[in-house]
């Protein structure tokens, strides 16, 4: 079974320019989330969906940041413009949510983003 | 304020004996949902344990436990007879609503 997709693995950028990170859930699950670790804050998370729709995105750290759900087999996270402080790891998550159940949120690999 | 606390940053253990993560939650909801994920060397995040806040026993998973004293708001887990393969990044999480929220995380270390 396919578990969480992520793309790329590995990004090295230029401070400025458009990084773009993707992410294909696990099939039949209806939440996504997006994530973001480092040494210094830990795991983060930055926004989730349900249903393709966002429901919280208080996670996102500033206006550079968006997210996007335009289907339930994909889900983008873009930063522009990108700056150094935005190196880390990036992972995206899902799971099938339902109340009162396990749900565990299954992680892809990770996309880890130098911005130079 | 801090919803996960993990006290421990590192702990050794020896191969085939057993260690204890600490891990202290905070909430105010009735309904929640404790989870340990795994996270080795090499970055994936795996889950390992889950114990939900009306569950009446301790959850088990093969060599995983979770010690769960509610009133005491605590979620420690157990791994029994250590393996080196269990040198890991342990993180502690709390779901409430759909939300997971993790703690910094302990680095377990197995000596052989």
């Amino acid at each position: 079974d396919a578990g969480v997709i992520q793309s790329p693995r590995h990004e090295v950028t230029e401070m400025g320019q458009e990084v773009t990170l993707r992410c294909k859930p696990i099939s039949g699950h209806n939440s996504l989330f997006w994530y973001r670790q480092t040494m210094m804050r830990g795991l983060e998370l930055l926004i989730y969906f349900n249903n393709n729709v966002p429901i919280d995105d208080s996670g996102m750290p500033e206006d550079r940041f968006s997210a996007k759900m335009p289907n339930a087999s994909f889900s983008t996270l873009k930063i522009q413009p990108s700056e150094p402080r935005d190196s880390a790891v990036y992972f995206c998550a899902s799971s099938l949510a339902f109340r009162l159940v396990v749900n565990e949120q299954f992680f892809g690999p990770g996309t880890r983003l130098t911005v130079l | 304020a801090q919803k996960i606390t993990q006290t421990q940053p590192g702990m050794f253990v020896q191969e085939k004996e057993a260690v204890t993560l600490d891990c202290t939650y905070d909430t105010s909801d009735p309904s929640y949902g404790l989870f340990w994920y795994k996270q080795p060397s090499s970055g994936e995040m795996i889950f390992l344990i889950y114990q939900g806040s009306y569950d009446q026993q301790n959850a088990t998973e093969g060599r995983y436990s979770l010690n769960f004293q509610k009133a005491r708001k605590s979620a420690n887990l157990v791994i029994s007879a250590s393996q080196l393969g269990d040198s890991a990044m342990y993180f502690c999480a709390m779901r409430e609503n759909d939300k997971l929220s993790f703690g910094a995380g302990t680095t377990v270390t197995v000596r052989a």
